[in-house]
């Protein structure tokens, strides 16, 4: 089987950087994605990391070690906007089946 | 515009009758899925699908039903709905490769009385 884990819930503040973490243990890797899911919407595609390291892309940033089983999500100067849930994702072995953690809800405060 | 859309958005039926969700995308993605999200639980996959004729359960296919008959569209089949297939579903699709992301449906709300 497969299991995901985040934090339920964060609270930041606007103009911060915020870490959010993702530990997973899985029966096979081929990837792992991060969400963005506003309340009431789709998800949304932030960040893939296959490899280990940082991947930056403008304010977001996810880092992945595959020897961990450890992803984390890097919000930098934080908006508004970006109070959301944030989805954590391991593509499975066979590239098919994806599996998500729960979600990890972020209040963002002025 | 490149989209995944489904239909009915809200849906409010009864115990037993037989319904369907469609799902249907313009970006000629081989690879689709049905997910269902539930508070405090997550996104499940239901069904995917690699191509046209080719369907495979994913961790929660109890009471579901797909086809892929053309590569646009991947309904979802509830045989004989019940209470606890109440929930959120998203259909999602993207193209087959290993690092290729899924694009989201904007979600059908089901509630089964």
């Amino acid at each position: 089987g497969q299991n995901i884990d985040q934090p339920t819930e964060m609270t930041a503040t606007e103009g911060a950087i915020v870490q959010i973490n993702c530990t997973y243990q899985t029966s096979g890797f081929n990837g792992l994605f991060w969400y963005q899911q506003h309340a009431g919407e789709a998800p949304t595609f932030l960040s893939y990391n296959v490899l280990d390291g940082l991947e930056e892309k403008g304010r977001f940033s996810s880092f992945l070690s595959r020897s961990k089983g450890y992803s984390y999500l890097l919000l930098k100067e934080l908006q508004m906007k970006d109070s959301a849930s944030y989805l954590c994702a391991v593509r499975a072995y066979n590239f098919n089946k994806f599996y998500f953690g729960s979600g990890t809800k972020l209040n963002v405060k002025p | 515009e490149a989209q995944v859309t489904q239909n009915p958005r809200y849906l409010i039926t009864v115990t037993g009758k037989k319904l369907t969700v469609t799902c249907s995308q313009n970006m000629n993605h081989e690879y689709m899925s049905w997910y269902r999200q539930d508070p405090g639980l997550g996104l499940r996959q239901i069904y995917y699908s690699m191509n046209v004729e080719v369907t495979d359960k994913g961790d929660v296919p109890e009471g579901y039903k797909v086809s892929r008959k053309e590569k646009r569209n991947f309904p979802l089949i509830l045989e004989s709905p019940s209470p606890n297939q109440t929930s959120l579903y998203f259909c999602a699709s993207g193209r087959e490769g290993p690092t290729d992301t899924q694009y989201f449906g904007p979600g059908t709300r089901l509630t089964v009385l």
